[in-house]
C-alpha cells in the first residue's frame, strides 16, 4: 500500500520569504501527484498535479511543484509567500495502476506573518 | 466550475444514534469518496464508488456505510455513532476512469457525537 509523508507539521514564515514543503511517497511504480489546498473555512481545492512528461510542475497563485522521482519527493515552492497563502497544505498521490482515491499526508499548516 | 454539495456545515448526534451524511454533486462524475479529516492525520479514505449501487472500503470503513443508488448522490451512514466518530466529514468526486483526474471537494460537515 502506499503511503505519504509531510514532514512539517506547521511552518511560520513571513511575508516575501521563500516556501518549501516537503512531500515523500512510499510506492514502487508509477505515480500521479497532486498538491490540495485548504484556506481558513473553505473546501480543499486543487494547487497543482503531475501525472508525466516535465517534472516540474506549475500551478495556481505561483506555486510550483518538482518530482524527483530517486527521491521518490514531490515537494511544493513558491518563491515569495504573501499573507493571503494562509493555509493547510496536503501532498497527495494514486497509483497508475491501483485505486482511483487517493492517499493523503498528514498536511502542513503554512502561517504567514505580515 | 464542479459543484459538490454536503448536506450539513455542522452536526450534533448522540451516541447510538444512526447518523447520515448527504452529498450531491453536479458534474455527473462517476466516482465519489467519502474521507474524514482529523488534525494530524490528514485526510483517511472510508469508502468509495465508481459507479451506481457500486462500492469499495477504503482505509478505515469500520462503524460506516454507504449507499450510492443515484449518480450524484453518495450517502455515508453512520450504524450507531460513537464518540470517537467525532471528525470532520469530507465528500469528493472526479471523473473517468483516469487517475490523473482531480477530485472536487465539498465545505465538508463537522460532526460531534455526544
Amino acid at each position: 500500500a502506499q503511503s505519504v509523508s509531510q514532514h512539517n507539521h506547521h511552518v511560520i514564515l513571513s511575508e516575501a520569504a521563500s516556501l518549501e514543503l516537503g512531500c515523500n511517497y512510499s510506492y514502487g511504480g508509477t505515480v500521479n501527484l497532486f498538491w490540495y489546498v485548504q484556506y481558513p473555512g473553505q473546501h480543499l481545492q486543487l494547487l497543482l498535479k503531475y501525472f508525466s512528461g516535465d517534472p516540474l510542475v506549475k500551478g495556481i497563485k505561483g506555486f510550483e511543484a518538482e518530482f524527483i522521482k530517486s527521491k521518490f519527493s514531490f515537494n511544493l515552492r513558491k518563491p515569495s509567500v504573501q499573507w493571503s497563502d494562509t493555509a493547510e497544505y496536503f501532498c497527495a498521490v494514486n497509483a497508475v495502476t491501483g485505486r482511483r482515491a487517493l492517499t493523503f499526508g498528514s498536511g502542513t499548516r503554512l502561517q504567514v506573518q505580515p | 466550475d464542479v459543484k459538490v454539495t454536503q448536506s450539513s456545515r455542522y452536526l450534533v448526534k448522540r451516541t447510538g444514534e444512526k447518523v447520515f451524511l448527504e452529498c450531491v454533486q453536479d458534474m455527473d462524475h462517476e466516482n465519489m469518496f467519502w474521507y474524514r479529516q482529523d488534525p494530524g492525520l490528514g485526510l483517511r479514505l472510508i469508502y468509495f464508488s465508481y459507479d451506481v449501487k457500486m462500492k469499495e472500503k477504503g482505509d478505515i470503513p469500520e462503524g460506516y456505510s454507504v449507499s450510492r443508488e443515484k449518480k450524484e448522490r453518495f450517502s455515508l451512514i453512520l450504524e450507531s455513532a460513537s464518540t470517537n466518530q467525532t471528525s470532520m466529514y469530507l465528500c469528493a468526486s472526479s471523473s473517468g476512469q483516469a487517475l490523473n483526474q482531480p477530485q472536487h471537494f465539498g465545505d465538508g460537515t463537522r460532526l460531534s457525537i455526544l
